[in-house]
């Protein structure tokens, strides 16, 4: 069965520093994978999707995440944290021909000053 | 342009109502999925809509249930509600391409609190 498990509940930096959200999926096939993100009392907006091709996909915000299936990981990275960046980060997988998505639990990221 | 919009945004309800909450996707998006975001977790899904079929259902009873209107928005009703029913419950919008997977936007969601 197709999952997706972020093993960080809830990480914290300080402004400025680097970051690495962790996300392992299993799943058959060829994934198609994303990251979202969630503001407090704020909708799901997508930061990056892989597809195919390039294995380091770009994001919004600054945000960079690898594929790597011998890892099956998709690790959300950002090299400077800024405190706006404090959030829910979820990460997900495409599955399954009615094309719903497979969700992590999350984490929870908070920036100190 | 207006981007996915969910009605109401809060609402309560005791036990054993009926609950309706509304969604309008983007302009020219023609499919609407609904998911469910318990406290502290991540979404699930609870159905898919496409030209006003269902082309998806999740684990969910029947008392839940859906239907997309002509213009594209969707309602997602829930009958009987129980107090595990409380949640944030998110619509997304999205094009129909024949690939696998697509990009799906979110609304800010309805928050459900059933007591």
């Amino acid at each position: 069965a197709q999952s997706v498990t972020q093993p960080d509940i809830h990480i914290t930096v300080s402004e400025g520093a680097s970051l690495e959200l962790r996300c392992n999926y299993s799943y058959g096939a060829t994934p198609y994978l994303f990251w979202y993100v969630q503001s407090p009392g704020q909708g799901l907006q997508l930061l990056l999707k892989y597809f195919s091709g390039d294995t380091l996909v770009q994001g919004i915000k600054g945000f960079e995440a690898e594929f790597k299936r011998s890892q099956s990981s998709f690790n959300l990275r950002k090299p400077s944290v800024h405190w706006s960046d404090a959030a829910e980060y979820f990460c997900a997988v495409g599955a399954g021909n009615n094309r719903k998505l497979i969700w992590g639990l999350g984490t929870s990221l908070a920036v100190n000053p | 342009d207006a981007g996915v919009t969910q009605s109401p945004t809060h609402l309560i309800k005791t036990r054993g109502q009926h609950v309706t909450l509304r969604c309008s996707p983007i302009s020219g998006h023609k499919s609407v999925s609904w998911y469910q975001q318990v406290l502290g977790q991540g979404p699930q899904f609870i159905f898919q809509y496409y030209e006003k079929e269902e082309r998806g259902r999740g684990n969910f009873p029947d008392r839940f249930s859906a239907r997309q209107f002509p213009n594209y928005s969707s309602e997602l009703n829930v009958n009987a509600l129980l107090l595990g029913d409380s949640a944030l419950y998110l619509c997304a919008s999205s094009t129909f391409t024949s690939g696998p997977i697509y990009e799906q936007y979110f609304g800010p969601g309805t928050r459900l609190t059933v007591t």
